[in-house]
Order: structure tokens, then sequence, then C-alpha cells
């Protein structure tokens, strides 16, 4: 079965500096997604992706975060200048449709900023 | 409330019981869905359903959706000690299809 695939596992970085999450969507896949989840806090949406530009980004995605899509496949995520409240799951998604239908979630990067 | 709460907070069962897990949302939906998710593991989706459904299995998974009450509930039947998890309802709006999830149901069901 297609997977949404996520790289690294796990990244601990210092405050401060920049981090990039990388994601490879299921390749017939139209629309990208990330999402954060902080430990023992719900999922929370921080952007939405389609036709190589942002479709929703919600109040957490600040100046301090961008994605882009390199070469057609991957799917990252940056963040310029890590705080300690970034420290979090961070989720891939892609679906096929509009819709929120046939969503496929990565298996998520945690990150640990110290 | 907050759109796609969950309740209870957490349950706990014996194996072979049945799991019932509640949620409420507070907006018009698409579709709603649920999540489970291993500790510190990914998401994995279980099952969708659209706004114009009552009621959709799964194999052992029985979601109800009542959207008069903006309410859905998911069952777990013959419940097993791998189903021990937390599980989220997720709901999408339709407007640009991002999910608002609730805060999650941690189930634990002992051998």
């Amino acid at each position: 079965e297609p997977e949404v695939t996520q790289t690294p596992s796990h990244q601990v970085t210092q405050m401060g500096q920049e981090v990039i999450l990388r994601c490879v969507p299921i390749s017939n896949h139209l629309y990208f997604y990330w999402y954060r989840q902080i430990l023992g806090q719900k999922v929370e949406f921080l952007v939405s992706f389609y036709n190589n530009e942002i479709s929703e980004k919600s109040e957490i995605f600040d100046d301090q975060f961008s994605v882009e899509r390199p070469d057609g496949s991957n799917f990252t995520l940056k963040i310029r200048s890590t705080k300690l409240e970034d420290s979090a799951m961070y989720f891939c998604a892609s679906s096929e449709h509009f819709g929120g239908y046939g969503y496929t979630f990565g298996s998520g990067t945690r990150l640990t900023v110290v | 409330s907050q759109q796609g709460e969950e309740d209870p907070q957490a349950l706990s069962i014996q194996e072979g019981e049945n799991a019932t897990m509640n949620c409420s949302y507070k907006t018009s939906i698409n579709n709603l869905q649920w999540y489970r998710q291993n500790s510190g593991r990914g998401l994995v989706h279980l099952i969708l359903i659209r706004s114009n459904e009552r009621e959709k299995h799964s194999g052992r998974l029985r979601v109800t959706l009542d959207t008069s009450k903006k309410s859905s509930s998911l069952l777990i039947t013959a419940s097993r000690a791998a189903d021990t998890a937390s599980y989220f309802c997720a709901t999408d709006t339709g407007a640009n299809s991002k999910l608002t999830f609730g805060k999650g149901i941690t189930l634990s069901v002992r051998p």
C-alpha cells in the first residue's frame, strides 16, 4: 500500500537553528499538508499546499515557517529559527482529492529543540 | 468546547468488551474521520463517514453520525489488547480539506 514517508524520524536541534523536515507524499496525490502535535496535545493543522502554492495556513504557521516542493516528489517544512516551543511531532499528509478524502499521514518526525 | 471533542478522555476496558467513544463538533461538516495513534507513533486512518451517511461499518468498527446533534460515535467490538491506543476524531468542513482534530481518547484494553 502506498505510504507517505517522512525523514528523519527524530531530530534534535539547538534553539535558533534552522531545521528542514522532509516528506515524500504519495505519487498521484495533489494536496499536501503539515500538521503538528505537541506532546500530549491534539493534532493541529499548520498548512495546506496545492498546485505549488499554499492553500491555507494556520496562525501557528508564522514567518518562521515555510514549505516547498522543490522537485516534484519531496515536500519540505522549514523552520527558520527554532524555539523551544517548536518541539513537537510533525506529520506530513497527502490526499488525492479535495474535501478531506483519502488522507494518508506519514509516521511523523519528532523534533526536539534544546 | 472546540470542534471535534471526544469523550471520555480515557477509557479502560477488559479484552473482549466493546469500547464506545464519542465525538462532538460545532460547525457543519463535509465528513468526519476517526484515527488511531499508538504511543508516539503516526496517525492511522480508521474510517470516514460522510455528512449524508448515518452509519458505517468496517470490520470490528462501527461509526455513527448524527448531524442534527453534531456528534459521532466509534464502537470497537470485541476489543483486543492491540486496540490499546489513542483515538481521534477529525472533521473536514469541506472549505479547504484541512482536518480539525479533537484532543483524543486514550483507550486501554486489559488482557
